[in-house]
């Protein structure tokens, strides 16, 4: 069961970047890396999936290092509305959907 | 399509009370779960199924919870008798193996069961 260590809580400003790094040292080989963002009163909704090396997309990047050992979420220029709690998973959910947890999550919160 | 569509948005029911939660996952999906979501343990995983049959259940805290999943377009999270520490947000979850290795999970708003 691949575990995940990532801040409590992170602070930042409006335009701004964040990053928010997630350990996890006994990550599987089969295992994806997912990010998922979660606002008060709603349910958690997908970022951003990755195997290796960088991800991109409209909302995004996820780094992650040969190792595989931790990968980074990049959110650029952050916003108010970008405060919001952030988990790191890890697994594959093609063959062990329950062994997918969910952590504590970063809460970050974006400052004007 | 609508998303994952939970019912009640919120109840409140005394102590002893039977209570029903109730999901509609997105058509298509062949993967549905049910997670628990407090401050005190974060986001739980209950009981997950796979072509409406129960896959792992073994987040279910206890023989008062069941869940059942009678065809592709209905699930329901079933508390009897209901306690105060069940007060909590439930959250259904649906996945389609055949969109690829992505394994996004689409959730629902969630249902806030407060237990007096």
């Amino acid at each position: 069961l691949a575990k995940t260590t990532q801040p409590i809580s992170m602070d930042s400003y409006e335009g701004q970047e964040v990053n928010i790094t997630c350990s996890h040292n006994n990550i599987a080989t089969n295992d994806y890396i997912t990010w998922y963002q979660q606002f008060p009163s709603q349910g958690p909704r997908f970022i951003i999936q990755g195997y290796k090396t960088k991800v991109t997309n409209e909302v995004a990047s996820l780094f992650i290092p040969a190792d595989r050992k931790s990968s980074t979420l990049s959110l650029p220029r952050v916003s108010l509305s970008d405060t919001a709690v952030y988990y790191c998973l890890v697994g594959d959910m093609r063959s062990s959907a329950s062994k997918i947890i969910f952590g504590s999550g970063t809460r970050l919160s974006i400052r004007p | 399509d609508a998303g994952v569509i939970q019912s009640p948005r919120h109840e409140v029911t005394e102590m002893g009370q039977e209570v029903t939660l109730r999901c509609k996952p997105i058509s298509g999906h062949d993967y549905l779960f049910w997670y628990r979501q407090t401050m005190m343990r974060g986001l739980e995983l209950l009981i997950y199924f796979n072509n409406n049959v129960p896959i792992d259940d073994s987040g279910m805290p206890e023989d008062r919870f069941s869940a059942k999943m009678p065809n592709a377009s209905f699930s329901t999270l079933k508390i009897q008798p209901s306690e105060p520490r069940d007060s909590a947000v439930y959250f259904c979850a649906s996945y389609a193996r055949g969109q690829g290795i992505t394994g996004e999970l689409f959730f629902g708003e969630g249902s806030r069961l407060t237990v007096l």
